[in-house]
């Protein structure tokens, strides 16, 4: 299948700073990428969806200053959490879709620990 | 709106048992369905999917039918081995909308 890189696979970052995540399409063109936040033992969140030149569209309760999203290419986006708190403590991952209706792509998925 | 409900565990089987996940959904229209499999500390990988009625997907073992009559498609395999231990996720992508909607999720665990 095609292949979604996301990076980095864990970060461990100081209350009050920010993270950028990368998800990256590596053979194919994502007209279509997600944003995901996992709690344990939980299914995922979705928490925006992003279409390629144009601004993401974030889920209700997702706060968009707080989790930036940029899909500048048909290749790459970035999620980055601003004035990260430990509360943002999860795991993030990404996917991406090259079409209506099809499948979607998975990263293997970011840890992030805010301490 | 649309959903997905799925069993959700834990399941736990010996090996060379035989596995079903039921999954049962609600969507407008003719939605796409796939099975989702996540291994600890991983995303998800895709494990088998069916875009029409009655299509079958199949991958490693694992079969599940796309069945319109009674909205279901239910994950199986005839022997599961201890690596087959993950979280199985039922899914839809609806043909109105572009998002995904995901199951709760089936922990599955398969002892030696």
């Amino acid at each position: 299948g095609a292949v979604v890189s996301q990076h980095p696979s864990w970060v461990i970052c100081k209350s009050g700073t920010s993270v950028k995540i990368e998800c990256r399409s590596l053979d194919f063109q994502a007209t279509t990428m997600f944003w995901y936040r996992q709690f344990p033992k939980q299914s995922l969140m979705l928490m925006a969806t992003s279409n390629e030149g144009s601004k993401a569209t974030y889920e209700q309760g997702v706060e968009k200053d707080k989790f930036l999203i940029n899909h500048a290419s048909l290749t790459l986006s970035t999620l980055t959490v601003t004035s990260a708190h430990p509360e943002d403590s999860s795991f993030y991952i990404c996917s991406a879709s090259a079409g209506v209706n099809t499948e979607a792509f998975f990263g293997q998925g970011t840890r992030l620990t805010v301490v | 709106g649309d959903s997905v409900t799925q069993m959700e565990g834990p399941v736990t089987l010996s090996e060379e048992a035989f596995l079903t996940i039921n999954c049962t959904y609600t969507a407008t229209g003719y939605p796409s369905l796939f099975w989702y499999v996540q291994y600890p500390g991983e995303g998800l990988q895709l494990l088998l999917k069916a875009t029409k009625a009655d299509d079958k997907g199949s991958n490693k073992g694992f079969e599940a039918t796309y069945r319109k009559e009674t909205t279901s498609f239910h994950l199986e395999k005839g022997s599961v081995q201890v690596s087959d231990s993950a979280v199985y996720f039922c899914a839809l992508r609806s043909s109105y909308g572009q998002n995904f909607v995901f199951g709760p999720g089936t922990r599955l665990s398969v002892l030696p």
